[in-house]
């Protein structure tokens, strides 16, 4: 079957850095997407990644492991308004977006 | 352009009621997919469209609720008869592609659902 694994919840503190790391299992693969909810809103696009490496956009990284079915998001410099669930997501070879349940990041000060 | 539009944003109704949400994706767009997402569950996709045909409807739960597209600016998902588990938040999604996995998926605000 297909799954996405990534932790439930995490705590970081203002200014620090953490990451949030997402495993998947897909029928094929054509990328894996990292999307930032804030609570009571709409998931909303934050990367994505298709080959092997990291991309960085401003405080936010994603990498990703093909061979290892491996992903993290890292965000740099955190603050407040960071407090959000972060979703990971796999594309199969359908092109149909498979979803984790999500990981919701709380930010201490 | 305004982004994916939902409405309506909140709905209250009792069981047995027909509820019917709607949504209008982005103007261009030729994806339309409808999301439900509970506490219990996450993010599930029910069924999605490519220019108004339905292509994939297996995460529909069950016969109680249908979809449609009559255009490419208008889509809506029913719900007859209502029951208090489907209570959840329903998200309606757009993207100009599926098979450009940059092209991204927007989403609406959602229709938060109550049935009592």
């Amino acid at each position: 079957g297909q799954n996405i694994d990534q932790p439930t919840e995490m705590t970081a503190t203002e200014g620090a850095i953490v990451q949030i790391n997402c495993t998947y299992q897909t029928s094929g693969f054509n990328g894996l997407f990292w999307y930032q909810q804030h609570a009571g809103e709409a998931p909303t696009f934050l990367s994505y990644n298709v080959l092997d490496g990291l991309e960085e956009k401003g405080r936010f990284s994603s990498f990703l492991s093909r061979s290892k079915g491996y992903s993290y998001l890292l965000l740099k410099e955190l603050q407040m308004k960071d407090s959000a669930s972060y979703l990971c997501a796999a594309l199969d070879s359908n092109y149909q977006l498979i979803w984790g349940a999500g990981t919701k990041l709380i930010i201490k000060p | 352009d305004a982004g994916v539009i939902q409405s309506p944003r909140h709905e209250v109704t009792e069981m047995g009621q027909e509820v019917t949400l709607r949504c209008k994706p982005i103007s261009g767009h030729d994806y339309l997919f409808w999301y439900r997402q509970t506490m219990m569950r996450g993010l599930e996709l029910l069924i999605y469209f490519n220019n108004n045909v339905p292509i994939d409807d297996s995460g529909m739960p069950e016969d109680r609720f249908s979809a449609k597209m009559p255009n490419a600016s208008f889509s809506t998902l029913k719900i007859q008869p209502s029951e208090p588990r489907d209570s959840a938040v329903y998200f309606c999604a757009s993207s100009l592609t599926l098979r450009e996995g940059t092209d991204t998926q927007y989403f609406g605000p959602g229709t938060r659902l109550t049935v009592l």
